[in-house]
């Protein structure tokens, strides 16, 4: 079962506006981590945030984490045509020692228009 | 230093036919696990492998295994395949078990059983 639902569903934008996407979950999480997929491609892990937390960046990424409200949202600045993907967000509810067992929401399938 | 590596890229099996799948972690990671991706599904946590023992596995049938060598490398079985079964599966490493470890993933692997 989903963990986490994404919102928008699907978001295109044009070239170096903003891309805000959201991401709620259910349960308690140790930590959320955010991945992108190219068409066909595997997951390539942006960043990840650990429950005690807020933001955190990394380039033009700006990552949110709200424990209380169950969500995090992804920013990403000035965007570019290669910026064209599925992100997904990844929560993680595992205990330190039991293993790490990432639960995906639904995906935001992002375009940017050159 | 390498990425995730999963042989094979494309695969096409039969119903009724068994697919082993392979996947050579990061180098150093000890953790492995596995994702099955459809479009109906989204992507789905199989099970996890540290040490060679089987740490945390996904609600999927017994038809779905896997195994750690030594060498950290693993591989996972599907026996009696089912159309339902076509998919993207993707491998993922982490350097420890637990949570708070960045998940890196491979390209995965395409299934399609006809």
């Amino acid at each position: 079962s989903q963990q986490g639902e994404e919102d928008p569903q699907a978001l295109s934008i044009q070239e170096g506006e903003n891309a805000t996407m959201n991401c709620s979950y259910k349960t308690s999480i140790n930590n959320l981590q955010w991945y992108r997929q190219n068409s066909g491609r595997g997951l390539v892990h942006l960043i990840l945030i650990r429950s005690n937390e807020r933001e955190k960046h990394s380039g033009r990424l700006r990552v949110t984490l709200d424990t209380s409200k169950k969500s995090s949202s992804l920013l990403i600045t000035a965007s570019r045509a290669a910026d064209t993907a599925s992100y997904f967000c990844a929560t993680d509810t595992q205990g330190e020692t039991s293993g790490s067992r990432l639960t995906f929401g639904e995906g935001t399938q992002l375009t940017v228009n050159p | 230093k390498a990425g995730v590596t999963q042989t094979p890229r494309y695969l096409i099996k039969t119903r009724g036919q068994q697919v082993t799948l392979s996947c050579s972690p990061i180098s150093g990671h000890r953790s492995v696990s596995w994702y099955q991706q459809t479009p109906g599904q989204g992507l789905q946590f199989l099970f996890e492998y540290f040490s060679e023992t089987q740490r945390n596995k996904g609600n999927f049938p017994g038809r779905f295994s896997g195994r750690q060598f030594s060498n950290s490398r693993s591989e996972m079985n599907v026996s009696t395949l089912e159309l339902g079964d076509s998919a993207l599966y993707l491998c993922a490493s982490s350097l420890r078990q637990g949570s708070g470890n960045t998940i890196y993933f491979g390209e995965g692997s395409w299934l399609t059983v006809v």
